[in-house]
């Protein structure tokens, strides 16, 4: 059983840029979330993603975007970035449908620095 | 308005001794409380929960205390390992199945051998 991967592992853009971040989910897990990590703070929820849905969203403005595809990899879009953007990105995903309740299982993060 | 907060950063502990790790929380609606385990590089690793309705679970070595009058929690791992050392956080959620994760800001344990 493969775990959450996410790609790429650190990434340097510059502010006014548009980033997008990639996440494959474990194999078997339906549910995908995204968490942005700054340093020195816990992770914070940015979004949700359920059959391709969003289905939950933080306190994040709309230049931070999603997608969830039929494979249930999934995608983070930030348009116009700003330094403040810099930080571990986190994806983490569920098996929604599991008999049991289990909980999210993380990705190793991207880390995002905007100059 | 940090919700979840672990108000020490650091903690330092002996090889073989009780590692107590500290939250506090603010929403009475939050009903599930997680705990996970951070090395760097890595993502965050669940390691134990406890639902309102319970006041302790344990689990191998770790045990969570709840008392939810204070909205408070800890995490006691006995006896302390040098491969417990890691940031530790607490999440917490509301309802269960909820998807969102409030996390508080971490508490950096560090085994002495």
């Amino acid at each position: 059983e493969t775990g959450v991967t996410q790609s790429p592992t650190h990434l340097i853009k510059t502010r006014g840029q548009q980033v997008t971040l990639r996440c494959s989910s474990q194999s078997g897990h339906n549910t995908v979330s995204w968490y942005q990590q700054a340093l020195g703070q816990g992770p914070q929820f940015i979004f949700q993603y359920y059959r391709e849905e969003e289905n939950g969203r933080g306190n994040f403005p709309p230049r931070f975007s999603g997608l969830q595809f039929p494979n249930y990899s999934s995608e983070l879009n930030v348009n116009a970035l700003e330094l403040d953007d810099s930080a571990l990105y986190l994806c983490a995903s569920r098996d929604q449908g599991a008999s049991s309740y289990n909980e999210q299982f993380f990705g190793p993060g991207t880390r995002l620095t905007v100059l | 308005d940090q919700q979840v907060k672990q108000n020490s950063p650091s903690l330092s502990v002996q090889e073989g001794r009780i590692s107590i790790l500290n939250c506090d929380y603010t929403n009475s609606m939050f009903d599930y409380f997680l705990w996970y385990k951070k090395y760097p590089a890595e993502g965050p690793t669940f390691l134990i929960s406890i639902s309102s309705i319970k006041d302790k679970n344990e689990d191998g070595r770790f045990t969570v205390f709840l008392n939810k009058s204070a909205k408070h929690l800890s995490l006691h791992i006995v006896p302390s390992q040098p491969g417990d050392s890691a940031v530790y956080f607490c999440a917490a959620r509301r309802d269960f199945g909820n998807e969102k994760l409030t996390f508080g800001t971490g508490t950096r344990l560090t085994i002495i051998p």
